[in-house]
């Protein structure tokens, strides 16, 4: 009965490639979350989505592309991957209302060699 | 835009009580939150403040003041699995309520 799952959990892989992180969660939230944590563990929001609308677009790479085929599910593509993209990435969800309470995927740890 | 602050490591002893403080400013505010995260793994949500005062759930209290942007998590009968990173993190509010800026987190050390 995970709640946000994310695969996979490790990814190594060369600089240049392009590589995918998917997400879902089976809360029923209607919002999404990706969010890079860096090796000095600063957790910084790169995009969100509302009802598959993206609502929020940090300065980010035009190399990371989110997409979100429907409410459940937030996956996030990264072309042409730098050494600098190394980092544990996070999905995340809330629902509209309330506190807005975000509930974490379990991580996907990325290595670019 | 949004800044926090919060120390950056800390060390208490097992039984004992710590308080872990956050100020913040920002140009919208919407309530703020408190995270723990241990070691690989992903942050876990332990409080929401958005009016002022204290909020207590077991262990764990949480303060608020929004006329000075302080906030304060107080963890009391310290056990060693209380170890990890807690962090601070405040929610914007009108078109960017969705958004949560996090502290850098604060690295709670629990020692026998």
């Amino acid at each position: 009965d995970t709640a946000v799952s994310q695969t996979p959990k490790y990814l190594v892989t060369q600089m240049g490639n392009d590589k995918s992180i998917k997400c879902e969660q089976n809360l029923g939230h209607d919002t999404m979350y990706w969010y890079k944590q860096d090796s000095k563990k600063f957790l910084k929001i790169m995009f969100s989505y509302n009802n598959k609308e993206l609502i929020i677009n940090e300065t980010v790479p035009n190399r990371f592309s989110p997409k979100s085929p429907d409410k459940a599910h937030l996956n996030l593509h990264i072309n042409s991957l730098e050494l600098g993209d190394s980092a544990v990435y996070f999905c995340a969800s809330s629902k509209t209302g309330g506190s807005y309470e975000q509930y974490f995927g379990p991580g996907t740890r990325l290595t670019v060699t | 835009g949004q800044n926090i602050d919060q120390p950056t490591e800390m060390t208490a002893t097992e039984g004992a009580i710590v308080q872990i403080n956050c100020t913040y400013q920002t140009s919208g505010f919407n309530g703020l939150f408190w995270y723990q995260q241990h070691a690989g793994e992903a942050p876990t949500f332990l409080s929401y403040n958005v009016l002022d005062g204290l909020e207590e759930k077991g262990r764990f209290s949480s303060f608020l003041s929004r006329s000075k942007g302080y906030s304060y998590l107080l963890l009391k009968e310290l056990q060693m699995k209380d170890s990890a990173s807690y962090l601070c993190a405040v929610r914007d509010s009108g078109a960017g309520s969705y958004q949560l800026t996090f502290g850098k987190g604060t690295k709670l050390s629990v020692i026998p």
